[in-house]
């Protein structure tokens, strides 16, 4: 069975560090998501891309974070500086093209700052 | 805005007894609502829907919910809760294309 493949599933790291995720969609998703869950609460989306588009980012913290898509099947998240309110699991979703509705989420990356 | 109201952050039931979990939405146009589970540290998996139709959804592991638009409510039901079922359980609602969640209900399950 296709899945949403993200790595690494934890990460501990220093503030002011930088840090890397990295997901792969599901074959054929044009769309990718990237959502962010602090311990207690939903998620919320940072950022959305069709193809290799972002088509919002209303939700993301350009001064720290950044996401990229460049040809259009992975994609990574970055954030630098890492500040200790960043810790949290990042998530990572696809769709297939005008299929919001049907997301497919991975298993998430763990990130903790100290 | 859309947004989901879950009623309870932590709800607990004994094994066979019946399962719970309410979900309020606000929505100024038919909105297309979801219930995921999450089990700890994975992510999301999709339980069931509501799109179009029938309002009752049935969904995977023996759950499911009723769409009343009159209630503005879309509660997550289950007759029997098995040890397993014992996740975190995030209600969402669509907005502008995008998924909108609740901020989930834990579940535990007693023997």
């Amino acid at each position: 069975e296709a899945e949403v493949a993200q790595s690494p599933r934890y990460k501990i790291t220093e503030k002011s560090q930088a840090v890397a995720f990295w997901c792969d969609p599901i074959s054929g998703h044009a769309t990718l998501y990237w959502y962010r869950q602090i311990l207690g609460q939903g998620p919320e989306l940072l950022v959305q891309f069709q193809d290799e588009s972002v088509v919002d980012d209303s939700q993301l913290p350009k001064d720290r974070f950044s996401a990229e898509r460049l040809k259009g099947v992975d994609s990574t998240l970055k954030i630098q500086p890492a500040e200790l309110g960043d810790s949290a699991m990042y998530l990572c979703a696809s769709s297939l093209r005008g299929k919001n509705n049907e997301q497919f989420f991975g298993p998430g990356t763990r990130l903790t700052v100290l | 805005a859309q947004s989901v109201t879950q009623l309870g952050s932590h709800v607990s039931v004994s094994e066979g007894a019946l399962v719970l979990l309410r979900c309020n939405y606000s929505s100024s146009v038919p909105p297309y609502l979801f219930w995921y589970v999450q089990y700890p540290n994975q992510g999301l998996q999709l339980l069931l829907k509501y799109t179009t139709g029938a309002t009752l959804v049935k969904g995977i592991n023996g759950f499911e919910a009723e769409f009343k638009k009159s209630e503005t409510s879309f509660h997550l039901t289950k007759p029997s809760a098995h040890m397993s079922d014992a996740a975190e359980y995030f209600c969402a609602v669509t907005q502008g294309g995008k998924l909108i969640f609740g901020q989930g209900t834990e579940l535990s399950v007693k023997p």
